[in-house]
């Protein structure tokens, strides 16, 4: 696509619920990037994938956070049962992987209540 | 570990002056990556620049330009002539020696930036 697509854009859940935040990164782009931004922070990084491979995943808070990329494109961050503590932006970015330029979705807004 | 600072919180400036936003940043690697990202209201992140290690050369863009001092390890972002557009949250990044899809991004806490009419 012509840009970093995430859904949805906004997420209200319970407390105790699974979910799956969704990033479709632009077309051909290797690497895909997950962020967390809580409210009058930065974004923090969480992991990243080349192609399908998780690289790095040292930023994951705990076990309840995952991420996939089967196929190499689309990515699915999964959160299991959600705490208050979880809400926040989450991003994703994605990039050529042959220099540091990533591009940034509009992020999902997770709200657990 | 890297680390960037960005000690200003909060800036309001009227419209027309000309602001500075400051970023300082810590990494034991001799070669990385400097960002600055705006955040307006709207919420996305806005890619502004992107500047490697080895490159100290100021850099103008229109309004904005960036001062890039490793004797300070900072990297300051100038608006002059501020426009109410320009207000927002601004980020400061470094990212690592490039490695081949090794370019995770460290922020700042950003500054938010209000430009009074």
């Amino acid at each position: 696509g012509a840009g970093v697509s995430q859904s949805p854009r906004y997420k209200v859940t319970k407390r105790g619920q699974d979910v799956a935040l969704r990033c479709d990164p632009i077309s051909g782009h290797v690497s895909l990037y997950w962020y967390r931004q809580a409210l009058g922070q930065g974004p923090e990084f969480l992991t990243y994938f080349n192609y399908e491979a998780q690289q790095d995943k040292s930023g994951l808070p705990n076990d309840r956070f995952s991420a996939e990329r089967p196929e190499g494109s689309i990515s699915t961050l999964t959160i299991q049962r959600t705490e208050q503590r979880d809400s926040a932006m989450y991003r994703c970015a994605s990039s050529q992987g042959r220099g540091p330029e990533a591009f940034f979705g509009q992020g999902t807004r997770l709200t657990v209540v | 570990a890297q680390k960037v600072t960005q000690a200003q919180t909060e800036i309001s400036v009227v419209e027309k002056e000309d602001v500075t936003l400051d970023c300082v940043y810590e990494t034991r690697d001799t070669t990385y990556y400097l960002f600055w990202y705006k955040q307006p209201p709207s919420g996305e992140l806005v890619f502004l620049i992107r500047r490697n290690s080895f490159d100290e050369q100021n850099e103008i863009s229109g309004r904005y330009s960036w001062n890039f001092q490793k004797s300070t390890s900072s990297f300051n972002f100038t608006i002059t002539a501020s426009q109410v557009v320009d207000s927002a949250v601004y980020f400061c990044a470094l990212s690592e020696a490039f490695n081949f899809g090794n370019e995770k991004l460290t922020f700042g806490t950003g500054t938010r930036l209000t430009i009074i009419p």
